[in-house]
C-alpha cells in the first residue's frame, strides 16, 4: 500500500456541486503535489506546495482550488467543474521540492463530472 | 522545454522472457530519470531511478541504463512475471525546464503465462 492516502477513492459530482479531495502523508515530506491523469495518458502537474506554501500553479482554472492546511495534508476544492474535468486526480509528496527528490504517489481519486 | 519520447507504446512478452522499454530526452541538462509502474486502479509507483552521474543501476530483476551522450535511457526487466503487467512511465527532470517531471507517454506491458 502507498504511504500517500487519498480520499475519496471515487467521486461523482454534478457541474453545480462543490466537493473536496483530500490527501495525507506522514513521511515528513515537505513538498506535496496535485496531478491530473486522463485515461491512457501520463500524469500532468497541476500544483506544487513547498513548506505549506503554493510554489507552482500550472495555469490551472480557478474552479480548482488547492489548500495545504499543514505539512501532512493537502486538499483540492472543486467547484463548477465541467465534464472534461473527469479524470484520475493524483496526490504526491517528496522530501523537498526540487533537488530531484523522488515522488511518492497516492492511488488517486477517480472523479466523474456529470 | 524537455521532451521525453517512450517506445514501444505496447509490449507483450511471455512469462520468463525479458522486456526492454526505451526513452529518449531532448534536454542535455536533465539529470534525474525515474521509472514508474502503474497498475490498474492504482497510482504510479516509483520502481527505480538513476541520476546522470551513474550509467547503470540494478534492483533484483529490474535495471536501468543511461547513455548521456545519446540522451537515452532504458528499463530492463528480466524473468518477467504476470504481476509485472502494468503501464510503465519514464520521466526526466532537472534540466533547463526545472525539476518538474516530464513523463513519457507510457508503455503498456503484458506478460502472458
Amino acid at each position: 500500500d502507498t504511504e500517500v492516502t487519498q480520499t475519496p477513492k471515487h467521486l461523482v459530482m454534478g457541474m453545480t456541486n462543490k466537493k473536496s479531495l483530500k490527501c495525507e502523508q506522514h513521511m515528513g515530506h515537505r513538498a506535496m503535489y496535485w496531478y491530473k491523469q486522463k485515461a491512457k495518458k501520463p500524469p500532468e502537474l497541476m500544483f506544487v506546495y513547498s513548506y505549506e506554501k503554493l510554489s507552482i500553479n500550472e495555469s490551472v482554472p480557478s474552479r480548482f482550488s488547492p489548500e495545504c492546511p499543514n505539512s501532512s495534508l493537502l486538499n483540492l476544492h472543486l467547484h463548477a467543474l465541467q465534464p472534461e474535468d473527469s479524470a484520475l486526480y493524483l496526490c504526491a509528496s517528496s522530501q523537498v521540492e526540487g533537488q530531484n527528490s523522488p515522488l511518492h504517489f497516492g492511488n488517486g481519486t477517480r472523479l466523474t463530472v456529470t | 522545454g524537455e521532451n521525453v519520447e517512450q517506445h514501444p507504446s505496447t509490449l507483450s512478452v511471455q512469462e520468463g522472457d525479458s522486456a526492454v522499454i526505451k526513452c529518449t530526452y531532448s534536454d542535455s541538462a536533465s539529470n534525474y530519470f525515474p521509472w514508474y509502474k502503474q497498475e490498474l486502479g492504482k497510482g504510479p509507483q516509483l520502481i527505480i531511478d538513476i541520476r546522470s552521474n551513474v550509467g547503470e543501476k540494478k534492483d533484483q530483476r529490474i535495471a536501468v541504463t543511461l547513455n548521456k551522450t545519446a540522451k537515452h535511457f532504458s528499463l530492463h526487466i528480466t524473468e518477467t512475471q504476470p504481476e509485472d503487467s502494468a503501464v510503465y512511465f519514464c520521466a526526466a527532470s532537472g534540466g533547463n525546464s526545472g525539476y518538474a517531471l516530464n513523463f513519457g507517454k507510457g508503455t503498456s506491458l503484458l506478460v502472458t503465462p
